[in-house]
């Protein structure tokens, strides 16, 4: 069983269209961070939310840390094919830092 | 240059072959990360330096051997590996270990075990 689950784990999508992805966890978490992955990048860190129920934003992107610090979401407002990647979590801890599977998420034109 | 930087990006080598990947920063943090990255799976941490000393080390097999010479560079020895240690091999570093500080990623050695 994976420390963080995400969900879902593929999604294809049109340009234009609202999505929402998730990062679950039975642990909680002192931080949680969003990074995203382009094929043949190294991940690239988007945010880190740190208090309960905390939402950030960046552009059309809206994160929310969960009340619990167990989960978060990740929304995408007009989706643009830049926005094709790989969307992983990672969960801190005691100084453990622990990763999600990721959601491959493809913006077609 | 600037930021992570890691060679070579594509590996290919025999089981019998001993093969070394390099990691580089140049953002003067002193905590640097070796990961392993396979399809469908989680980033999977394998070493932690901070300051070139090693703070972590999660159950990785010994035919990966990890070495820190200085708080820029970290290596990843490689010898006898087997076909399932075929993935993407990738180098952060981030200021401090721990705390969640945000890590830099290098784009990755890309690693096929024939």
């Amino acid at each position: 069983t994976q420390l963080l689950e995400q969900s879902p784990q593929f999604l294809s999508i049109q340009e234009g269209e609202n999505l929402t992805v998730y990062c679950n966890s039975s642990s909680v978490f002192s931080s949680l961070q969003w990074y995203r992955q382009e094929p043949g990048e190294g991940p690239v860190l988007l945010v880190t939310v740190v208090t309960g129920g905390e939402v950030k934003k960046l552009k059309r992107l809206t994160f929310q840390f969960g009340d619990a610090r167990k989960d978060s979401s990740l929304h995408i407002t007009a989706a643009q094919p830049g926005d094709t990647g790989l969307y992983l979590c990672a969960g801190e801890r005691l100084n453990d830092m622990r990763f999600g599977a990721g959601t491959r998420l493809t913006v077609k034109p | 240059e600037t930021g992570v930087t890691q060679t070579p990006r594509h590996l290919v080598m025999g089981m019998t072959n001993k093969k070394s990947l390099k990691c580089e920063q140049h953002l003067g943090h002193n905590a640097m990360y070796w990961y392993k990255q396979s399809a469908k799976k989680p980033l999977e941490l394998m070493f932690v330096y901070s300051l070139e000393e090693r703070v972590e080390n999660n159950s990785v097999p010994s035919r990966f051997s990890p070495e820190c010479p200085n708080s820029s560079h970290l290596f990843l020895h490689l010898h006898t590996l087997q076909p399932e240690d075929s993935a993407l091999y990738l180098c952060a570093s981030s200021q401090d270990w721990g705390r969640g500080y945000e890590q830099y990623f290098g784009p990755g050695t890309r690693l096929t075990v024939t």
